[in-house]
């Protein structure tokens, strides 16, 4: 398909696994973003690549929280160590644009992650 | 910091019009956007604002007063697939990322 995917959709893991959660943007989309979603809350932004380049991650809870993006396509956002409170739904989404004001988000579906 | 607010749930009607509020308080603001997301779905684009006044699209409408710090999504003729969660967001500075407020989840009834 022509938008953004991700998967797994959904990942159960235990306390204290390591996982990767991939991201595919829509062709040729220069910027990408990860963001988290806690149950009834609004997305909360994690970090942002400007192709290749990773020019924002304050939004990174812990430095267990690890991206990349290393061709400037695909993305791996990886949880070392994963606790119960990273439990959420990881978004990506892509934007065509690199700057000025007007940059819409297309989103994928999201990672639905469990930690027990 | 950036705090966006807007109510937790609203109920409509088939049919009627809701109006449903956004305040913002950010510093370096550039524009204001209002995504839909149906529950376990990806938000998608509704509408954007960057200069005050109202953006019509169809059945949905947008508003916004930057001095105000006030953005308004009006919803005409409801349906009940319009039962989803609404999200107000901003972008800020020169940040491409959205900052977004807590959403607004609406249930539409027959």
């Amino acid at each position: 398909g022509a938008g953004v995917s991700q998967s797994p959709r959904y990942k159960v893991a235990k306390r204290g696994q390591d996982v990767a959660l991939r991201c595919d943007p829509i062709s040729g989309h220069v910027s990408l973003f990860w963001y988290q979603q806690a149950l009834g809350q609004g997305p909360e932004f994690l970090t942002y690549f400007q192709n290749e380049a990773q020019l924002d991650k304050s939004g990174l809870p812990s430095d267990r929280f690890f991206a990349e993006r290393p061709e400037g396509s695909v993305s791996t956002l990886k949880i070392q160590r994963t606790q119960q409170e990273d439990s959420a739904v990881y978004l990506c989404a892509s934007s065509l644009g690199a700057g000025g004001i007007y940059n819409e988000q297309f989103f994928g579906p999201g990672t639905r992650l469990t930690v027990l | 910091g950036q705090n966006i607010d807007q109510p937790t749930e609203m109920t409509a009607t088939e049919g009627a019009i809701v109006q449903i509020n956004c305040t913002y308080q950010t510093s370096g603001f550039n524009g204001l956007f209002w995504y839909q997301q149906h529950a376990g779905e990806a938000p998608t684009f509704l509408s954007y604002n960057v200069l005050d006044g109202l953006e019509e699209k169809g059945r949905f409408s947008s508003f916004l007063s930057r001095s105000k710090g006030y953005s308004y999504l009006l919803l005409k003729e409801l349906q009940m697939k319009d039962s989803a969660s609404y999200l107000c967001a901003v972008t800020h500075n020169a940040g491409n990322m959205l900052t977004f407020g807590g959403g607004t989840r609406l249930m539409v009834k027959p």
